[in-house]
């Protein structure tokens, strides 16, 4: 299986601030890579596919990069709404898999 | 707009066969990808398998032996099927679209098993 490493595995940031969170595979996955946001008690929604396509809706301040085994999702200008728990997942092998998730707080 | 809504048990007893469907509105079932995708309490997601638009089915091979996915003779359906439960397939159980990238979720399914 490919394992997905994500850091940091929580962050505190301020609203309007920028992060970035960083998802590593243990082998090349091409950019077969997604980005999830999931809010408490809610299903996950697409962000971004491909490594850097925005999905349909998503805010522009998402944007996603990499390609290989190293990956980022960078949020701009954080808004209180940005606060969830973020996962990285590949879709390159099957198992699909996870990385462990980022819990942002805003 | 499409929409994906998990049904089934909310509790199951250890060894027997936790079965859910999830029923899709606003596209054909026959166009896509459908993905079962689960979340233990307070734990990651784990993806359990698909089945494509032909029926075909691909699964994790950690649960390949217990699992089938298939795609429901009235064409609006998706279904789970998980034999011999124990308390480590007690989840949230999501149905969603798409691949790669799954664009639309269900709401999810609460599952525990426990006697």
């Amino acid at each position: 299986d490919t394992q997905m490493t994500q850091s940091p595995s929580s962050l505190s940031a301020s609203v309007g601030d920028s992060v970035t969170i960083t998802c590593r595979a243990s082998q090349s996955i091409g950019r077969f890579l997604n980005w999830y946001q999931q809010k408490p008690g809610k299903a996950p929604k697409l962000l971004i596919y491909a490594a850097s396509s925005v999905q349909g809706g998503i805010p522009s301040r998402f944007t996603g990069s990499g390609s290989g085994t190293d990956f980022t999702l960078t949020i701009s200008g954080l808004q209180p709404g940005d606060s969830a728990t973020y996962h990285c997942q590949q879709s390159y092998s099957i198992p699909y898999t996870f990385g462990q998730g980022t819990k942002l707080e805003i | 707009q499409v929409h994906l809504q998990e049904s089934g048990p909310g509790l199951v007893k250890p060894s027997q066969t936790l079965s859910l469907t999830c029923t899709v509105s606003g596209t054909s079932i026959t166009a896509h990808y459908w993905s079962w995708i689960r979340q233990p309490p307070g734990k990651g997601l784990e993806w359990i398998g698909y089945v494509d638009y032909g029926g075909t089915a691909n699964y994790n091979p950690s649960l390949k032996s217990r699992v089938t996915i298939s795609l429901a003779p009235s064409k609006t359906q998706f279904s789970l099927n998980l034999t011999s439960v124990t308390a480590a397939d007690t989840a949230m159980y999501y149905c969603a679209k798409g691949d790669p990238g799954m664009d639309v979720w269900g709401q999810g399914a609460t599952v525990t098993v426990s006697s």
